[in-house]
């Protein structure tokens, strides 16, 4: 069965700050990778995905992840936070042929002025 | 715009009582999925539906049960026999190609009172 593993269940960052969220996924077999955000009392909303296309991917609000496929990541970043990035960060794997999402547990991102 | 209304967004309800929340979508898509979300707990699956007048248990179904009539509407009830049924519920639709994204509604929030 697929898992995905989330490193951190909150991560704090100063505003200005590099913002690095950790996501590893098991799979045999590459799967899709997406990193959802939600804010307080809202549904999710896609910031990117990864569907083999290329390893770096860039997706909205400037945020990026990179799939690295011999250490089973694919870790979201952004290099400056703000904060109005602050709110929970879900990573998910989709594999091929699949209808069931895995999600992971989640991090909750908190930017300090 | 194409996208997934669910509703109420707040609904408070007595024990013993059954509720039913709503979910509607026009973008055409055939797998549609509940969700509950706990403060801590991330996402679980409680039923998801692949095709119209199909749909399969997922992982925390006891106590709800859903309908899937036609391909736009996947209402899910929560049922007296949930023992806790206060939560945060969220329902999703899948891309057209399983290799696609999940598009989220806004969320309904039930308390038991």
């Amino acid at each position: 069965a697929q898992s995905v593993t989330q490193l951190g269940s909150h991560v704090s960052v100063s505003e200005g700050a590099l913002v690095l969220l950790r996501c590893n996924y098991s799979s045999s077999v590459p799967p899709y990778l997406f990193w959802y955000v939600q804010y307080p009392n809202q549904g999710l909303q896609l910031l990117l995905k990864y569907t083999s296309a290329a390893t770096l991917v860039k997706g909205i609000n400037g945020f990026e992840a990179e799939f690295k496929k011999s250490e089973t990541s694919f870790h979201l970043t952004k290099p400056s936070a703000h904060m109005s990035d602050a709110a929970e960060y879900f990573c998910v794997t989709l594999s091929g042929g699949s209808y069931i999402p895995t999600f992971g547990r989640g991090t909750s991102l908190i930017v300090h002025p | 715009d194409g996208g997934i209304t669910q509703s109420p967004k707040y609904l408070f309800r007595k024990e013993g009582q059954n509720v039913t929340l709503s979910c509607e979508q026009n973008l055409n898509h055939d797998a549609m999925y509940w969700y509950r979300q706990d403060p801590g707990q991330g996402l679980r699956l409680i039923y998801y539906s692949q095709i119209v007048n199909d749909f399969q248990k997922g992982d925390i179904a006891e106590g709800y049960s859903v309908s899937r009539e036609k391909k736009e509407s996947f209402p899910l009830t929560v049922t007296s026999a949930q023992k806790n049924p206060t939560a945060f519920y969220l329902c999703a639709s899948l891309g057209q190609s399983n290799t696609g994204e999940l598009f989220f509604g806004e969320g309904s929030r039930l308390t038991v009172l």
